[in-house]
């Protein structure tokens, strides 16, 4: 079965450090892959998507993300954050059939 | 540009009332309209999924329904609430091809008491 999975439920990490947010799927073909930041009590934005090409991709307020085949990864990942980063992450994917299918989240705390 | 409205923002509804929550999407046509379910811990859960206009899936089976009356409004709704119903509700739309991402609304937090 199609399958998104976010290993880490919980990350906390130190303002300035780097971030990084894992994610693995398990699909029978490369799916589109994307990752969304939700705030509290808002909405899904979405930071940057995947469909082909180049591995390494560039993304909204800082973020990239690295589409690795070999690994069935698409890890997320920001090399200084900022208090305003702290939020849930997620990981999605479709492929050209069905509908998006969401990790469980990864909710990130940044410290002083 | 594209944007999604959806409201009210929160709502506080007594066990066994009606609901209805609307979503409209402006800037585009024939989007695909979504509602999904986000409950304390449970990551997103796909409720109802509409590709045009009357077209209607339901994902899980529940004491809500969608209804889709025009091309860009997709309206959540029930005719008695229960307390396992409370959540945060969101909209989200995309274009039809292959690969388009989601676009969420700002969602409304239903508590029912």
């Amino acid at each position: 079965a199609q399958s998104v999975t976010q290993p880490d439920i919980h990350i906390t990490v130190s303002e300035g450090a780097s971030l990084e947010l894992r994610c693995n799927y398990s699909y029978g073909a490369t799916p589109y892959l994307f990752w969304y930041v939700q705030s509290p009590g808002q909405g899904l934005q979405l930071l940057l998507k995947y469909f082909s090409g180049d591995t390494l991709v560039q993304g909204i307020k800082g973020f990239e993300a690295e589409f690795k085949r070999s690994q069935s990864s698409f890890n997320l990942r920001k090399p200084s954050v900022h208090w305003s980063d702290a939020a849930e992450y997620f990981c999605a994917a479709t492929d050209s059939w069905g509908k998006l299918q969401f990790g469980a989240g990864t909710q990130v705390v940044v410290t002083p | 540009s594209q944007t999604i409205h959806q409201w009210p923002a929160t709502l506080v509804q007594p066990v066994g009332s009606p609901l209805s929550l609307e979503c409209t999407v402006e800037g585009t046509s024939n989007p695909n309209l979504y509602w999904y379910r986000q409950a304390a811990g449970r990551g997103l859960q796909l409720l109802f999924y509409s590709v045009g206009i009357g077209q209607i899936s339901s994902e899980v089976p529940q004491n809500l329904s969608a209804s889709r009356p025009q091309d860009r409004q997709f309206i959540l709704s029930s005719k008695k609430l229960l307390l396992s119903d409370s959540g945060f509700y969101l909209c989200a739309w995309k274009r039809g091809r292959s690969g388009s991402p989601l676009h969420f609304g700002n969602g409304t937090r239903l508590t029912v008491t």
